[in-house]
């Protein structure tokens, strides 16, 4: 069974230009969500989707950036524009409703010149 | 809110020796999951371990143990006879039953192996 697809794995971008990072969960997780991982922190929330609703993007900087997950499945987190304090790692993770269980893609790291 | 507090920023253990990570949370809550997630350098987060709280049994997966004290609010994590390959970052998770059903993390703990 394949896991939770991210792409790409490495970003680097100049500041104030967007940036996309794609997410393909694992088939038939309904749950998705994107994480923030700041260099030696915890992963943090920024959305959580069931199927193809945002049930949860309350941390999600709204001014700069967009998700969404057309059909309910794979998934796209946008940036526009980047700044400095984006770089960071950027995870998705899946699950089924109600399973404790969230499995994680590699990530996509970020990096914001 | 949940929140989650690792206070141990770095462990070492000696291969094949013991070592324990500590992890403990704040919670209005009865029903909930927690977890340990391992994650190396490939950034993957990997699910090692995985608690209910309904559940009084303390989770063992391998050499991987738990020792849940509900009441402490307290989630340690047990490796045993501990291998090279368990260098990595280790991170305490809650994740509701009920409502918000994301995943509160610590802050991690990074763990070293000595050979």
């Amino acid at each position: 069974e394949a896991g939770v697809v991210q792409s790409p794995r490495y970003k680097i971008i100049e500041k104030k230009q967007p940036v996309a990072f794609w997410c393909n969960p694992i088939s038939g997780h309904n749950t998705l969500y994107w994480y923030l991982q700041n260099l030696g922190q915890g992963p943090e929330l920024l959305i959580r989707y069931e199927n193809e609703e945002a049930v949860d993007d309350s941390q999600l900087p709204k001014d700069r950036f967009s998700a969404e997950r057309l059909k309910g499945v794979d998934s796209t987190l946008k940036i526009q524009p980047a700044e400095l304090g984006d770089s960071a790692v950027y995870l998705c993770a899946s699950s089924l409703s109600g399973q404790g269980k969230a499995f994680f893609g590699q990530g996509t790291r970020l990096t914001v010149v | 809110a949940q929140t989650v507090t690792q206070s141990q920023p770095e462990m070492s253990v000696q291969e094949a020796e013991t070592v324990t990570l500590s992890c403990t949370y704040d919670t209005s809550e009865s029903d909930y999951y927690l977890f340990w997630y391992k994650q190396p350098p490939s950034r993957q987060m990997i699910l090692v371990i995985r608690q209910e709280a309904y559940k009084q049994q303390n989770a063992t997966e391998n050499r991987f143990s738990v020792n849940f004290q509900k009441a402490a609010k307290s989630f340690s994590l047990k490796i045993s006879d501990s291998q090279l390959g368990d260098a990595a970052m280790y991170f305490c998770a809650y994740k509701s039953r009920r409502g918000a059903q994301k995943l509160v993390f610590g802050q991690g703990t990074r763990l070293t192996i000595n050979p």
